[in-house]
């Protein structure tokens, strides 16, 4: 079974442009979440989605961030401008919705702003 | 609002010793799981154990097993005949069992294998 992929690995960019993520989670798995992990700290949930439709972005910063997931497969993240405070690792996970307690995680996105 | 603590930065041990890792939490939930996750290098989480807050019984996998006292609202991890492909961050993650189901980390603890 494949894992839970994301693009790019890595990216590097400067303030004020902008960035987009991408995930696709494993086949099946109506749960998508998208977690910020700044160096040092455990992730912190930024959006997860029910197949097409949001749960729970509280700690969305919408004015700069914002995500969507069309057919409820891949998802992706975005932010625009982007703030030096952004620089860390992105993670995306996934969830059957029959399997009740657990997160599959892919491999994170590193982003450094500059 | 739940908190997960993790008040080990960094924690080290000697190849084939056993380590504790600590954890404490709060919430006013009665049912919830908790979790360990190691984060390695390549940045990977992995779930290592998980534990149901209705289980009195402490959850085991292979090597890894948890200390989870309910009352005090702790959750230790003790790993034993430690492995150098054991040394990685290791975060201990809360969640509840209704809503969102969204998980809530602690701040990691780095373990470091000396051989």
């Amino acid at each position: 079974e494949a894992g839970v992929a994301q693009s790019p690995r890595y990216k590097i960019i400067e303030k004020r442009q902008s960035v987009a993520f991408w995930c696709n989670p494993i086949s099946g798995h109506a749960t998508l979440y998208w977690y910020q992990q700044i160096l040092g700290q455990g992730p912190k949930l930024l959006i997860q989605f029910q197949n097409n439709g949001v749960v729970d972005d509280s700690q969305l910063p919408k004015d700069r961030f914002s995500a969507e997931r069309l057919k409820g497969v891949d998802s992706t993240l975005k932010i625009q401008p982007a703030k030096l405070e952004d620089s860390a690792v992105y993670l995306c996970a996934s969830r059957l919705e029959s399997r009740f307690y657990e997160q599959y995680f892919g491999p994170g996105t590193r982003l450094t702003v500059t | 609002a739940q908190t997960v603590t993790q008040s080990q930065p960094e924690m080290s041990v000697q190849e084939a010793e056993t380590v504790t890792l600590s954890c404490t939490y709060d919430t006013s939930e009665s049912d919830y799981y908790l979790f360990w996750y190691k984060q390695p290098p390549s940045r990977q989480m992995i779930l290592v154990i998980r534990q149901e807050a209705y289980k009195q019984q402490n959850a085991t996998e292979n090597r890894f097993s948890v200390n989870f006292q309910k009352a005090a609202k702790s959750f230790s991890l003790k790993i034993s005949d430690s492995q150098l492909g054991d040394a990685a961050m290791y975060f201990c993650a809360y969640r509840v069992i209704q809503g969102a189901q969204k998980l809530v980390f602690g701040q990691g603890t780095r373990l470091t294998i000396n051989p």
